[in-house]
């Protein structure tokens, strides 16, 4: 099966820098690559996703670049903001239904 | 958008307790999973379903069955509830290689 492993487990930024959130894979088949936010007290919800035949997809202030040679993929936000805080998972998907995510990211951006 | 519903936020059981967790989608997805939380664990698949009446074993299914009778239903039963089984539930329903969608979760506590 796949494995997800991300790193940091937790990430303090100052408001308005960027922060950058990692994920490596193990199986070079995975072809889909969806970053989620999870908020306090909520479910996670998607924030971007990107497929394999792309490098790197951009949403405003959210981007993820994708190297699938080295079986890794980002998250990247800029000019973070207070709302931006929250956990972050990263997953990866072969063929069929079941994703596997990483362990998460628990991001805070300090005013 | 599509709307994945857990009946329950919180739910208080007592040890040996049946439990239920209900999860209902609106979108006619074709899957549907159930994961428990845990700090420092992430994100586990218990069971999850590619139709009505299948259902496949996760990686942590053991305490846990599912029922599938319709296709926007998905139930989580804890035959006997152990507080070991202390967490937060996510119900999660997708279309086939596709981002799932989230519920806002059941944060179950077993004394």
């Amino acid at each position: 099966g796949e494995n997800v492993e991300q790193h940091p487990s937790t990430l303090s930024v100052q408001e308005g820098d960027s922060a950058v959130i990692k994920c490596t894979y193990s199986d070079s088949a995975s072809n889909y690559f969806p970053w989620y936010k999870q908020e306090l007290g909520k479910g996670p919800q998607l924030i971007i996703d990107i497929r394999s035949n792309v490098g790197e997809k951009k949403d405003q202030r959210i981007a993820v670049t994708l190297n699938k040679t080295a079986k890794h993929f980002s998250l990247h936000i800029t000019e973070t903001q207070p709302e931006d805080s929250a956990v972050y998972f990263c997953a990866a998907i072969r063929s069929g239904n079941q994703f596997y995510f990483g362990t998460g990211t628990s991001l805070t951006v300090i005013p | 958008d599509v709307k994945v519903t857990q009946s329950s936020r919180y739910l208080v059981k007592r040890t040996g307790e049946k439990v239920f967790l209900e999860c209902v989608q609106d979108m006619d997805h074709e899957n549907m999973f159930w994961y428990r939380q845990d700090p420092g664990l992430g994100l586990r698949l218990i069971y999850f379903s590619y139709d009505v009446k299948m259902k496949e074993k996760g990686d942590i299914p053991e305490g846990y069955s599912v029922s599938r009778e319709k296709k926007e239903r998905f139930s989580l039963i804890l035959e006997s509830a152990s507080t070991n089984q202390t967490s937060m539930y996510l119900c999660a329903s997708s279309w086939t290689s596709r981002g799932y969608t989230f519920g806002s979760g059941t944060r179950l506590t077993v004394v």
